[in-house]
């Protein structure tokens, strides 16, 4: 069964940064599309961004975009978002998953609060 | 493209048969998903391409529709399906979810 384990998530300053990592294990995270989907406390899914298998297709969300970059390390078999100039809006637990005709496999999630 | 579901909440008794339905702001042909999110945990993708059932997910569920127009449903509830559902269509980027049904027990 695949596993998916995401860290990094915790508090934040407003205007400060995070990179949140997700780890997996029992398939080659090289071979897959990847994305990050986030939650707000009480609200919806929100797709967040993707990166293709090979590394050199990746999309945002408007509302992250020039923000979030999305990343991956074959070596380590981890997929990464590094997130800036956080608000209190990017307060939500981030999921990690394979991409394939859409999320399939998720992660448990890691939550980052952004507050003073 | 924008994904409209509807209704938000929905109160059903074990047994019923229930609909949920996403609408898209554009055409997407078949690229659509249906999942499921209990409290606390990650979403479990019941349908793909609208209408084919995620390995493992009870026939129970369904999924129809093309284009603008698609349906979840669910043919007799059971206990365990209650829980908040969403569509996400994924024909293009940024990939969009619709706002939710939270199903409840009557």
């Amino acid at each position: 069964e695949v596993q998916l384990v995401e860290s990094g998530g915790g508090l934040a300053q407003p205007g400060g940064s995070l990179r949140l990592s997700c780890a997996a294990s029992r398939l080659t995270l090289s071979s897959y599309a990847m994305s990050w989907v986030r939650q707000a406390p009480g609200k919806g899914l929100e797709w967040v961004s993707v990166i293709s298998g090979s590394g050199d297709y990746t999309n945002y969300a408007d509302s992250v975009k020039g923000r979030f970059t999305i990343s991956r390390d074959s070596s380590k078999n981890t997929l990464y978002l590094q997130m800036n100039s956080l608000g209190a809006d990017d307060t939500a637990v981030y999921y990690c998953a394979i991409q394939n005709s859409g999320p399939v496999d998720w992660g448990q999630g890691t939550l980052v609060s952004v507050s003073s | 493209i924008q994904m409209t579901q509807s209704p938000s909440s929905l109160s059903a008794s074990v047994g019923d048969r229930v609909t949920i339905t996403c609408r898209a702001s554009q055409g997407i042909r078949n690229d659509l998903g249906w999942y499921q999110q209990k409290p606390g945990k990650a979403p479990k993708r019941l349908i793909y391409a609208a209408s084919s059932l995620q390995s493992g997910v009870p026939s129970r569920f369904s999924g129809s529709g093309s284009g603008t127009e698609f349906t979840l449903t669910i043919s007799s509830l059971q206990p365990e399906d209650f829980a908040t559902y969403y569509c996400l269509q994924h024909n293009s980027y940024p990939q969009t979810f619709g706002q939710g049904t939270k199903l409840e027990i009557k």
